[in-house]
């Protein structure tokens, strides 16, 4: 099945300890890209990379690093996460190709910081 | 910046109505324009992909439109149904940025 995997899909941690949510995507896209909701801002995007070894940052990066070192897996990494990057978060991915670029999106993870 | 809106933020009908979901965008430089619905605490399901060159698409109840000189996009969905109570995302894609718009909430009472 076609799909984008997110782990884990809940997690509970403390400020200032490192943490890496993962992503994985089995289409062989080139385009991946990081996303949190909060309730009043929408969803706003963190990174994105629309190749291997390519990323760019999108409208909210402070905090988060990210790496592409394959094609299907782009994890997002926290070094000191904080109480205000509890969010949830959502990986996406598509083929991206300017004529064939639907996004598809992970199930999410929800982070709370202590 | 790409400024994305959606009008209204909530939309309560009986079942069988259609409901009309606004969304205008700043930018009209896009590649693509994607309608999303999300349940509460749950991912996002792609409805529509609207490309640049194209004015709408439809899949079964759903179209969508494409205005890029007036940067609008709307999704109609005919004959409402409470399965349809969610909230529904445009997004716009601009070669790898994307940017969404807060939503629409929508309730279809029975």
């Amino acid at each position: 099945e076609a799909q984008v995997t997110q782990n884990p899909r809940y997690l509970i941690t403390v400020t200032g300890k490192k943490l890496t949510v993962t992503c994985s995507q089995n289409m062989n896209h080139e385009y991946m890209s990081w996303y949190r909701q909060d309730p009043g801002l929408g969803l706003r995007q963190i990174y994105y990379s629309m190749n291997v070894e390519v990323t760019d940052k999108g409208d909210v990066p402070e905090g988060y690093k990210v790496s592409r070192k394959e094609k299907r897996n782009f994890p997002l990494i926290l070094e000191s996460p904080s109480p205000n990057q509890t969010s949830l978060y959502f990986c996406a991915s598509s083929l991206g190709d300017r004529d064939h670029n639907e996004q598809f999106f992970g199930p999410g993870t929800r982070l709370t910081v202590l | 910046k790409q400024e994305v809106t959606q009008i209204p933020a909530a939309l309560s009908v009986p079942e069988g109505e259609n409901l009309v979901l606004n969304c205008s965008f700043t930018d009209s430089a896009i590649y693509n324009l994607q309608w999303f619905r999300q349940d509460p605490g749950k991912g996002l399901t792609s409805l529509l992909l609207i490309q640049s060159s194209q004015r709408e698409q439809t899949s079964g109840r759903l179209n969508a439109s494409l205005d890029k000189s007036s940067g609008r996009s709307t999704l109609y969905i005919a004959a409402s149904q409470p399965g349809d109570s969610a909230t529904y995302l445009c997004v716009t894609d601009s070669w790898g940025k994307l940017q969404f718009g807060a939503g629409t909430q929508v309730v279809v009472t029975p």
